[in-house]
């Protein structure tokens, strides 16, 4: 079964400083992956997906993530921390050995909130 | 610009009393989701419509309906709201329903239940 485990539920770094959030997946087959931010009383919005491609994976607003297959990991990162950034992050991963033409398959992790501090 | 479009944004209805959330998109996008999500939780799944095909998720309370007429809206129906429905609703739209395509979400409506 698939499973997404996002390791730090809150994360805090001063503006300007490098952003770290930690997501571990499980999957049996080849997963797609995606990480979407939340910011308060708002919708997900998309940031990044990988899908087979690349695995170094570059997204808006600076963020980027890198699939490494043998950790089983999908870490989204950002140089510089912008005020801006304060929100929620979700990593979602999607399983083909699951998809039966439903996004049921879609498994969210838990969520990181990340504060910036000026 | 193309959107998901919710409405209202926020709602409040009594104990019990039916409410319904709407959903509209100009994506022209194939598949339509609702989610709940409570405080400091991730996003659960209610159900989808792939076209006019109905996806229930079997953990979704019969208390719960939808309707999708059209291409463009869908309705989320409560027909009983018990305290334990106060949450924030989500529609979200994809363009197929697959492992690679992304979702697109509305602002939400956010339930009061009185």
């Amino acid at each position: 079964a698939q499973s997404v485990t996002q390791l730090d539920s809150h994360v805090s770094v001063s503006e300007g400083t490098p952003v770290l959030l930690r997501c571990n997946y499980s999957s049996s087959y080849s997963p797609s992956l995606f990480w979407y931010v939340q910011h308060p009383n708002k919708g997900l919005q998309l940031l990044l997906k990988y899908t087979s491609a690349a695995t170094l994976v570059k997204g808006i607003n600076g963020f980027e993530a890198e699939f490494k297959k043998s950790e089983t990991s999908f870490h989204l990162t950002k140089p510089s921390a912008h005020m801006s950034d304060a929100a929620e992050y979700f990593c979602v991963v999607s399983d083909l050995m699951n998809y039966g033409g439903s996004q049921g398959n879609l498994i969210f992790g838990k969520g990181t909130k990340l504060s910036v501090k000026p | 610009d193309a959107m998901v479009i919710q409405n209202p944004r926020y709602q409040v209805t009594q104990f019990g009393k039916p409410v319904t959330l709407s959903c509209s998109q100009t994506l022209n996008h194939n598949v339509m989701y609702w989610y709940q999500q409570k405080s400091s939780q991730a996003p659960k799944l209610l159900f989808h419509y792939y076209d006019k095909d109905f996806n229930n998720e079997a953990d979704t309370p019969d208390n719960f309906q939808s309707r999708r007429p059209n291409t463009s809206f869908c309705f989320l129906d409560i027909r009983s709201p018990g305290l334990g429905d106060a949450a924030m609703y989500l529609c979200a739209t994809s363009y197929q329903a697959g492992t690679e395509s992304p979702l697109h979400f509305g602002n939400g409506t956010r339930l009061t239940v009185t």
